[in-house]
């Protein structure tokens, strides 16, 4: 049973244009959820994070947003760069559960120049 | 470089072999955890360990084995493995195990069992 979903395995855009990676929960006692970026040969690195009390979290050219009624959260990249090419992990967890992560699949954001 | 390493980098071993992954990291971090990743699927825990707690994850087969001998090594004892237990192993580290405190990764052991 897969409590975090990401539909998409892969997303291409423009440079320049606005790239949105989606993600689905179905637990709904998940109050802080993570983004990570991973690029080949490396592990993941931490991107941006929003707790439930939010619905909106913001840094530099990353926002992430939180839909509770719908269990659902989005990465905003704008502008995209070719650097942003990377697989993007949508995590979440119980805040009140300690550390133990719950990973969506992944998805492979291509930027092209 | 995030500070946590991760050896060795590919593995290729039998299924009657017994290896080692080891990981070290260098962020005076208090817990420790270990990840599976297998081809198409989303990372998943296996082991936590902590100041706080140790946590095995009930479904991870006794053929693993974590050790973990101080705060700053990590170690994933393999024996008698399956085909089907090739994966990315990662490795990560955190403050504390508790609440958002942000996990740092390691580039991960490639294992393949013939």
């Amino acid at each position: 049973d897969q409590q975090v979903k990401q539909n998409s395995p892969s997303l291409s855009v423009q440079e320049g244009r606005i790239s949105i990676l989606n993600c689905d929960y179905t637990n709904s006692m998940f109050d802080y959820f993570l983004w990570y970026k991973k690029y080949p040969a490396e592990g993941p690195t931490f991107l941006i994070s929003i707790s439930s009390i939010k619905d909106k979290n913001e840094d530099g050219r990353f926002t992430v947003f939180l839909n509770k009624s719908a269990k659902h959260l989005s990465l905003h990249i704008v502008p995209s760069q070719p650097g942003d090419s990377a697989v993007y992990f949508c995590a979440a967890m119980v805040e009140t559960s300690g550390s133990r992560l719950t990973f969506g699949e992944g998805t492979q954001l291509t930027v092209n120049p | 470089e995030t500070g946590v390493t991760q050896t060795p980098r590919h593995l290729v071993m039998g299924m009657t072999n017994k290896k080692s992954l080891k990981c070290e990291q260098h962020l005076g971090h208090n817990a420790m955890y270990w990840y599976k990743q297998s081809a198409k699927k989303p990372l998943e825990l296996m082991f936590v360990y902590s100041l706080e707690e140790r946590v095995e994850n009930n479904s991870v087969p006794s053929r693993f084995s974590p050790e973990c001998p101080n705060s700053s090594h990590l170690f994933l004892h393999l024996h008698t493995l399956q085909p089907e237990d090739s994966a990315l192993y990662l490795c990560a580290s955190s403050h504390t195990s508790a609440r958002r405190d942000t996990q740092y990764f390691g580039p991960g052991t490639r294992l393949t069992v013939l």
